[in-house]
């Protein structure tokens, strides 16, 4: 098994554009979640998913973030219109179970907005 | 890495030593709990995870302690190697909710 894969790993891009984040679960795992990594805040949950439907999305920081699974071997993280505080390390995981188990995290993607 | 820096506890042993990680949970009704380890550049790893009913558990070469009174989870990693070197996060839940990360305490390896 591949693990949870996540592309792009690097992302630099202008305030003001709009930035795509993508992630591949593992087969079989019935959830998927959306975490953001920065010094201050530590790891944050932004929302997640059970069988491709958004269960909580409480942590989505405001209306330039979306997220969509419209199958359960993909989904996207969207900002729209990015700016420089939204810079931190973005982690997809997976799992079979909500919280009983622990959670699968992919290498993430290193979002800098300049 | 980036996602770890300036504000984390920290623990520097020498290469062999035994290293203790502690984790302090708010939680009473808390009934599973996960040791995770980072490396830089990296996604959080699953190392062991420990169930309510049990106050202790072992694995290759970590154990982990529960002590529910007090409300308190510490890793034990024998004969630490420079490999070791991460930021190790706990992790809690509490059944019906998605698991809760605490901040995370980095350890350094000295050769």
């Amino acid at each position: 098994d591949a693990g949870v894969i996540q592309s792009p790993r690097h992302e630099v891009t202008e305030m003001g554009q709009e930035v795509t984040l993508r992630c591949k679960p593992i087969s079989g795992h019935d959830y998927l979640f959306w975490y953001r990594q920065t010094m201050m805040r530590g790891l944050e949950l932004l929302i997640y998913f059970n069988n491709n439907v958004p269960i909580d999305d409480s942590g989505m920081p405001e209306d330039r973030f979306s997220a969509k699974m419209p199958n359960a071997s993909f989904s996207t993280l969207k900002i729209q219109p990015s700016e420089p505080r939204d810079s931190a390390v973005y982690f997809c995981a997976s799992s079979s179970t909500r919280g009983t188990y622990g959670y699968t995290f992919g290498s993430g993607t290193r979002l800098t907005v300049v | 890495g980036e996602s770890v820096g300036l504000h984390l506890p920290t623990l520097s042993v020498q290469e062999g030593d035994n290293s203790i990680i502690n984790c302090a949970y708010s939680n009473s009704a808390s009934d599973y709990f996960i040791w995770y380890k980072q490396e830089s550049g990296k996604g959080p790893q699953f190392i062991i995870d420990i169930r309510s009913n049990m106050d202790k558990r072992q694995g290759q070469r970590v154990t982990v302690l529960l002590n529910k009174t007090v409300k308190h989870l510490s890793l034990q990693i024998a004969a630490t190697q420079p490999g070791d070197s991460a930021v190790y996060f706990c992790a809690e839940n509490t059944g019906y909710s998605t698991l809760t990360f605490g901040k995370g305490t980095m350890l350094l390896v000295s050769p």
